[in-house]
């Protein structure tokens, strides 16, 4: 089955402590994205990767890192995180970019800092 | 910063009802169109494309005005599983006409009821 996987799907942290919250595609998709979404607000681009080793900041990068190694994975790293990071996260991808529309998101990723 | 406006709503109307959509974006350049269904706590979906001469699939049209940068939704017969927030989302043109990142709008939410 063709699909987008987050991990872990729930976490409550303390501001400070380190986390990774993985991604995985199975469909060979070229382009990966994160997106944060919080009331009021919409949805917002974190980091986007066109390709492998190819990774760029979207709308609001602070306080997060990305890496692309390999295709199919594309890990959100919060370093030190803080309460203002408490949100819902969504992984995406596509096969080639924003022009082909249909993003394929995972079930996302409900983050709470304390 | 590009963006992407909608009416946040919330619509309430009754099953049956007919409720139309709207969004405006500010990039004159962008070339391509989507809404997307976001049901609650879940991830967006790809509901449909919006092509320039209009598009229709089954109870939803889809509207594209360049020259006023409007986009619209129209669904008839709304039915209660209608329930869920509509995003419009529009493909970010880089300067010198690269495709770039698509732009969500905040969402307009739709409540159908009995």
């Amino acid at each position: 089955e063709a699909q987008v996987t987050q991990n872990p799907r729930y976490l409550i942290t303390v501001t400070g402590k380190k986390l990774t919250v993985t991604c995985s595609q199975n469909m060979n998709h070229e382009y990966m994205s994160w997106y944060r979404q919080d009331p009021g607000l919409g949805l917002r681009q974190i980091y986007y990767s066109m390709n492998v080793e190819v990774t760029d900041k979207g709308d609001v990068p602070e306080g997060y890192k990305v890496s692309r190694k390999e295709k199919r994975n594309f890990p959100l790293i919060l370093e030190s995180p803080s309460p203002n990071q408490t949100s819902l996260y969504f992984c995406a991808s596509s096969v080639y970019g924003g022009n082909t529309g249909e993003l394929f998101f995972g079930e996302g990723s409900r983050l709470t800092v304390l | 910063r590009k963006e992407v406006e909608q009416d946040p709503g919330p619509f309430n109307v009754p099953e049956g009802a007919t409720v139309a959509f709207n969004c405006t974006y500010s990039n004159s350049a962008s070339q391509s169109f989507f809404w997307y269904r976001q049901d609650c706590r879940k991830e967006p979906k790809l509901l449909m494309s919006v092509y320039s001469s209009g598009n229709e699939d089954g109870r939803f049209t889809a509207q594209l005005n360049r020259a006023s940068q409007y986009i619209s939704l129209l669904i008839r017969d709304s039915k209660l599983s209608d329930s869920a927030t509509y995003l419009c989302v529009v493909n970010e043109m880089n300067y010198g006409g690269s495709q770039g990142n698509l732009i969500f709008g905040k969402g307009t939410k739709l409540s159908v009821k009995p």
